[in-house]
């Protein structure tokens, strides 16, 4: 059973700063892997997809790494902003199940 | 982009009675979609995988006739909450997969909030 571990668990950080976001899995057999973000209450935004022969993908601020072979997947954020707070979810697919992490739940200050 | 519409967004239900909560796909053909629960701060704990004609495959320790699952086309899978109970009370989400191909990731609904009083 693939587990997902995401850390850290909370961040708080200055408006202006960079984020990394760390995310580890136990199977390494993955088809892709996902990052999502959760809103308060709400359901999940795809932020960027990641297939399994590519090792990072960009788009805007965010940029995502994966090492398969490791287990690892890190997403970085540049220039954070007040409107990034949130949780983000990694979500690696085996098969045709995504698997998810606790998150790690992001508060940008102004 | 692809767009998973989910209803309603909150539902609030007496204790014993039941509740349907709708998943559709608005743009692309979904011959698999996924229901979702949800505790404060705890992630997703995928309940079931609903495939469009067949019967729904369920997660180990989710009870299949209280979460009645029905994707009767391709772009609509229904979850039916059966004598509802308090600790039924959770946030419920569905997500699908573009049929048409393997290259997207999977596109979520906005969730549904379920209390049972």
């Amino acid at each position: 059973k693939q587990e997902v571990t995401q850390i850290p668990a909370a961040l708080s950080v200055p408006e202006g700063e960079n984020l990394v976001l760390n995310c580890s899995f136990t199977d390494s057999a993955i088809y892709n892997l996902q990052w999502f973000r959760q809103d308060p209450g709400k359901g999940l935004t795809s932020l960027l997809l990641i297939q399994s022969s590519q090792r990072e993908q960009t788009s805007g601020r965010l940029n995502a790494s994966l090492d398969k072979s490791s287990g690892r997947s890190t997403l970085y954020i540049a220039a954070s902003q007040p409107g990034d707070s949130a949780t983000y979810l990694c979500a690696p697919r085996d098969d045709y199940k995504l698997s998810f992490g606790a998150g790690t739940t992001v508060t940008v200050r102004a | 982009g692809a767009v998973v519409s989910q209803h309603p967004s909150r539902v609030i239900c007496k204790s014993g009675t039941s509740v349907k909560i709708e998943c559709r796909s608005l743009d692309f053909q979904a011959t698999t979609m996924f229901w979702y629960r949800q505790f404060p701060k705890q992630s997703l704990m995928l309940m079931a995988t609903s495939n469009e004609g067949s019967k729904a495959t369920y997660e180990q320790g989710v009870e299949k006739d209280k979460f009645l699952i029905n994707h009767a086309s391709l772009t609509l899978s229904t979850l039916t909450v059966t004598s509802a109970h308090p600790e039924d009370s959770s946030f419920y989400i569905c997500s699908a997969r573009d049929s048409t191909g393997d290259n997207y990731g999977y596109t979520f609904g906005s969730g549904t909030r379920l209390t049972v009083v």
